[in-house]
């Protein structure tokens, strides 16, 4: 089935470590994005990659990390350096061209012991 | 700046009642406009969408039909299950900065008792 996945689904961290979430896809997309969610509140973009190789800051990219080396892949690092870490993490993806729709993963729960 | 603004939750529900969930936007331009649907512990699923002034989206019983002139993009259901219990997101995409970007609302839980 084509689809996008993330792991682990819980992810536990003591603070001051540097912990890589998955999120990859198998829907030939071009563009793929990383976002938080917080409890009670909307999503927030973190990170977005248009193309392989290529990867920009989106809204609260402090503290947080990432690569495109593979079109399939965008591997979210979140750093010692992200002061509140502990949140809800979805990567999404969406094809080039004319479509403006995103596809959400099943997201990525970490939490900061 | 572009925004949504959706009902604050909770909404709670008997099942069969009439649902409707507010949702109203500002944006520049004409964005197009997106209903989110979350089940505990999971991702974003897309439930619906609508491209431009007029369009109705559909879907699973829901609907939402895009409104300029009040920007808004209601989403309602003439009788919701027990299942339909979730968390509702509205979103409006623009093209910002070289990318497509999507602007959520907080989020309205629903929630349907038998």
């Amino acid at each position: 089935d084509g689809g996008i996945t993330q792991s682990p689904k819980y992810l536990f961290r003591k603070e001051g470590q540097n912990v890589t979430l998955s999120c990859e896809q198998n829907l030939n997309h071009d563009a793929m994005y990383w976002y938080r969610q917080d409890p009670g509140q909307g999503l927030r973009l973190i990170y977005y990659s248009q193309i392989v190789n290529d990867f920009q800051k989106g809204d609260i990219a402090e503290g947080y990390s990432v690569s495109r080396e593979k079109k399939e892949s965008f591997p979210l690092t979140v750093t010692s350096a992200q002061k509140n870490p502990t949140a809800f993490y979805l990567c999404a993806s969406r094809t080039s061209g004319t479509s403006d729709t995103q596809y959400f993963g099943p997201g990525t729960r970490l939490t900061v012991l | 700046g572009d925004s949504v603004t959706q009902m604050e939750g909770p909404v709670t529900l008997s099942e069969e009642a009439f649902l409707t969930i507010n949702c109203t936007y500002t944006a520049t331009g004409y964005p197009s406009l997106f209903w989110y649907v979350q089940y505990p512990g999971e991702g974003l699923q897309l439930l619906l969408k609508a491209t431009k002034a007029d369009d109705k989206g559909s879907n699973k019983g829901f609907e939402a039909t895009y409104r300029k002139e009040t920007t808004s993009f209601h989403l309602e259901k003439g009788s919701v299950q027990v299942s339909d219990s979730a968390v509702y997101f509205c979103a409006l995409l623009m093209f910002s900065g070289g990318y497509n970007k999507l602007i959520f609302g907080a989020g309205t839980r629903l929630a349907v008792h038998p």
